[in-house]
């Protein structure tokens, strides 16, 4: 399965919601995380099972979608959210595959 | 608290080999299934083997299966990684992870050793 995250790169201004997008390339059903990446750290989970946030993740972290279209939405940008995100499925695993990553930028 | 931490990293010559462990705390680790997930230089995250809870299933990516070998030491709670035949497209990042109790999420990270290979 192959997972195809957008943008690329998306520029926010901070206080600002942002939206990331995450497509698989066959059904995945619910079985869908998202993890936080910050320069120079190892990656930190925000959600699994699509909309589940795990543990300490503040409330301004959401995810949604199920099937092949998933979203990541980070209601009000903080200054220590800008990073890379990354979306990872888990259906009929092995193998796991990661997204390619999106990049959040300070606007 | 949960912790991971890896160690064996290093630099070493096409065709070499290594080992990696990844020593946990905190947490009941035969309770865990735990990955081994990379990350070369300015990419993205490859997932590259599992051990199952007790180590008796494992599985690998395509890119490294016949050259990795997986494996846990349960009495001093570490993951293993023996990579052999490396080549320069294993430089990375190389992460331990476990996995939440159901499903594949990867809930706790190491902090990632580093693997070289070059002449």
């Amino acid at each position: 399965t192959v997972m195809t995250q957008s943008p690329d790169t998306l520029s926010v201004s901070p206080g600002e919601r942002a939206t990331l997008s995450c497509r698989a390339s066959q059904n995945i059903g619910s079985n869908l995380a998202w993890y936080q990446q910050k320069v120079g750290q190892a990656p930190r989970l925000l959600i699994y099972d699509v909309s589940t946030r795990a543990t300490g993740i503040p409330a301004r972290f959401s995810g949604s979608g199920s099937g092949t279209e998933f979203t990541l939405t980070i209601s009000s940008l903080q200054s220590e959210d800008f990073a890379v995100y990354y979306c990872q499925h888990y259906y009929k695993w092995p193998p796991i595959t990661f997204g390619q990553g999106t990049r959040l930028d300070i606007k | 608290q949960v912790q991971l931490v890896e160690s064996g990293g290093g630099l070493v010559k096409p065709g070499g080999s290594l080992r990696l462990s990844c020593a946990v705390s905190g947490f009941t680790f035969n309770d865990h299934y735990m990955s081994w997930i990379r990350q070369a230089p300015g990419k993205g995250l490859e997932w590259l083997s599992y051990s199952s809870s007790g180590g008796i299933y494992r599985n690998y990516a395509d890119s490294v299966r016949g050259r990795f070998t997986i494996s846990r030491d349960s009495a001093n709670n570490s993951l293993l990684l023996q990579m052999t035949s490396l080549t320069v497209e294993d430089t990375a990042v190389y992460y331990c992870a476990r996995q939440t109790l159901k499903g594949a999420a990867f809930d706790y990270w190491g902090q990632g050793t580093v693997v070289t290979v070059s002449s």
